[in-house]
């Protein structure tokens, strides 16, 4: 069965070092996958989206890695602040209407 | 521009009872999603539909019913509620191979 599998459910990091997030998974082949951000109480919001042809992805602070041989992805941010402080969650995307399947997430927290 | 919006917010049911969790998006986006969040856990997909009138079946359908009548509304119905049904229910939208945008959630508890 398809499985997706966020490598640690807490992380906590003194301000300003990087945030590494993992993602892996197995018996799927994603057309993409894409990590969202969830705070307390809100839905999830769009971070980065990396296509199965893409190793890797940037967006400001956050870098995305994308390796489908390892069935990995790696999800970055440099300099953390504690407004990065927030749940993170991986999403492998497949089917015509490119349904999600969400791993289940990891919480950040960044430490002043 | 309001994006995915969700009422209601909170809602508690006895079991045996039923409602509707309504879903509005205004982003013309032909691709509407209802999914159920478990505490600590990630989310799953009930229900998709990829346009007005077509709607197909997720990872865990079974107790739900959806319709989309048209682009704008995917409403989400509960049947004979029961206390496994307890969680929070999130509706998103997208446009064609674009990203998801999610409101802000319906939590629902059944006693």
């Amino acid at each position: 069965s398809q499985k997706i599998e966020q490598n640690s459910e807490a992380l906590n990091i003194q301000e300003g070092k990087t945030a590494t997030l993992t993602c892996n998974y197995t018996n799927y082949s994603p057309a993409y996958l894409q990590w969202y951000r969830q705070d307390p109480g809100r839905g999830p919001v769009f971070l980065l989206l990396i296509r199965e042809n893409e190793k890797e992805k940037r967006k400001e602070r956050l870098k995305v890695t994308f390796d489908t041989t390892l069935k990995q992805s790696l999800f970055h941010i440099t300099a953390s602040q504690p407004a990065d402080s927030a749940t993170y969650l991986c999403a492998l995307s497949s089917g015509s209407a490119r349904q999600l399947t969400f791993g289940s997430g990891t919480q950040l927290t960044v430490l002043p | 521009n309001a994006g995915v919006t969700q009422t209601p917010k909170f809602r508690i049911l006895k079991i045996g009872q039923s409602m509707t969790l309504q879903c509005a998006q205004d982003m013309n986006h032909n691709y509407m999603y209802w999914y159920r969040q478990d505490p600590g856990m990630g989310l799953k997909l009930i229900y998709y539909s990829v346009g007005a009138g077509i709607t197909d079946k997720g990872e865990v359908p079974n107790g739900y019913n959806v319709s989309r009548s048209t682009t704008e509304y995917f409403p989400l119905r509960l049947e004979l509620a029961a206390p496994s049904q307890t969680s929070v229910y999130f509706c998103a939208s997208a446009a064609v191979n674009q990203p998801q945008h999610f409101g802000d959630g319906t939590r629902l508890s059944i006693l």
